[in-house]
């Protein structure tokens, strides 16, 4: 039993490239969230999925994509890289809603912007 | 929206004193409320909820929070802490009769002198 599972751990982009952040749960949670952490900043909600098909966006959804094919993966895409997206990126899970359970969180992703 | 407000960014205390982390909502309606810590060098971790019942909820390693509802407050409080305590803590909400979104404040950075 993993948890979640976040990779790659680090990566440095260029201004304008795009990549995508895999995160998987092995917990058969049905929640998922991305959040991205700054410094003094806290954690911000970049998009939620409430299960298999469903996604909403949070407080900072701009520049970013997701979806969420299965249960198990909710992979977050950058699509134009900028350096305001330099950040760590957290993928978390919960079984039903975020409210009645806890959240369990992966190990992050820190990204770099150049 | 709602929105969580962390009045302390920096803290830093001696070994056994005590220890009291400010934490005030926004949002009128039922909350689910959270500390998360984070360690250095590791990933966020629950330390105590509150969904319902007795507004005083006791967390791990000596921690506990109490829900104010006529204050909005829930505050974290430890009576002797310990170097080990050395992190940063988020207070987070829910709003479980509204949407399924966690948000968090921005962090209290704790610093434990031995």
């Amino acid at each position: 039993n993993a948890g979640v599972t976040q990779t790659p751990k680090f990566r440095i982009l260029k201004i304008g490239q795009s990549m995508t952040l895999q995160c998987a749960q092995d917990m058969n949670h049905n929640y998922m969230y991305w959040y991205r952490q700054d410094p003094g900043m806290g954690l911000k909600l970049i998009y939620y999925s409430v299960g298999a098909g469903i996604t909403d966006k949070g407080e900072v959804p701009n520049g970013y994509n997701v979806s969420r094919s299965t249960t198990e993966d909710f992979p977050l895409r950058l699509e134009l890289a900028a350096p305001s997206q330099t950040s760590v990126y957290f993928c978390a899970s919960s079984l039903q809603a975020s409210g009645a359970n806890v959240l369990t969180f992966g190990a992050g992703s820190r990204l770099t912007v150049l | 929206a709602q929105s969580v407000s962390q009045h302390n960014h920096h803290v830093i205390l001696s070994e056994a004193a005590s220890l009291e982390l400010g934490c005030n909502y926004s949002y009128g309606g039922t909350v689910n409320l959270f500390w998360y810590v984070q360690y250095p060098g590791q990933h966020l971790q629950l330390l105590l909820k509150y969904f319902s019942g007795d507004p005083l909820v006791k967390g791990i390693k000596g921690f506990e929070a109490e829900f104010i509802k006529s204050k909005f407050s829930f505050n974290l409080r430890k009576p002797s802490v310990q170097w080990s305590d050395t992190a940063e803590y988020f207070c987070a909400v829910n709003l479980p009769n509204r949407d399924d979104k966690i948000i968090f404040g921005k962090g209290t950075r704790l610093h434990i002198l031995p």
